[in-house]
């Protein structure tokens, strides 16, 4: 079945420090792809997408890039900021429903 | 920005109790969701739901789980009969179309069940 795998965490950077959060899947055809990020006490919210292969996502500075020959679709941010400690989920799309990765701690200390 | 509200934010009840989560969809959503998370592992689909039925289901959502949309506004997961396994975070999202994430879909910010 689809399956998504992430880096482990907790992952911890300074203030302007680029950030990377390795995301890999597995699936059958080429499904849409999600970063989403939760806030300490929030919800799960939609961060970026890439809907077919070479697709860059990009909102608030984060990017990902859908490759399919790797099959990963790794976020990246140049320079990360305090505000953005937090929990990022990869996901990919199956029909409508959400097939998500483990998460992945950031915590970036000024 | 229309939002998806959960209540409780958190819920202890005792072993063998039922429990109902509850949720408020965004109001001209059609399609909605359950999703738990046990801490520390992934996020997982509990079930679909649409014109008033269950349109799909994952092997965790066994008979003690059910959904219902009592009075058009709520959307609620049942836990019949609670065991310590069942304690997690639960997560309602809801979609205008589904066709899924990145078209409308929204989560709410969960319901910590703890069972004890």
């Amino acid at each position: 079945g689809n399956s998504v795998t992430q880096m482990e965490g907790p992952v911890t950077l300074s203030e302007e420090a680029f950030l990377t959060i390795n995301c890999t899947y597995t699936a059958t055809g080429y499904p849409s792809l999600f970063w989403y990020v939760q806030y300490p006490g929030e919800g799960l919210q939609l961060l970026l997408k890439a809907t077919k292969a070479d697709d860059k996502g990009s909102n608030k500075g984060f990017e990902a890039t859908y490759r399919k020959e790797t099959t990963s679709f790794h976020l990246e941010k140049g320079s990360v900021q305090v505000s953005d400690s937090a929990v990022y989920f990869c996901a990919l799309n199956q029909g409508g429903k959400l097939i998500f990765g483990q998460g992945t701690e950031l915590s970036v200390k000024p | 920005e229309p939002e998806v509200t959960q209540t409780p934010s958190h819920q202890v009840t005792q072993m063998g109790q039922e429990v109902i989560l509850r949720c408020v969809p965004i109001s001209n959503h059609l399609y909605f969701y359950w999703y738990r998370q046990i801490l520390g592992q992934k996020v997982e689909f509990l079930v679909s739901f649409y014109n008033n039925e269950i349109s799909e289901k994952s092997e965790i959502f066994d008979d003690q789980f059910s959904v219902e949309r009592p009075d058009g506004s709520n959307f609620t997961l049942k836990i019949r009969s609670t065991k310590l396994e069942d304690s997690a975070m639960y997560f309602c999202a809801s979609s205008e179309n589904g066709r899924g994430p990145g078209y409308g879909y929204t989560f709410g910010s969960g319901t910590r069940l703890t069972v004890v």
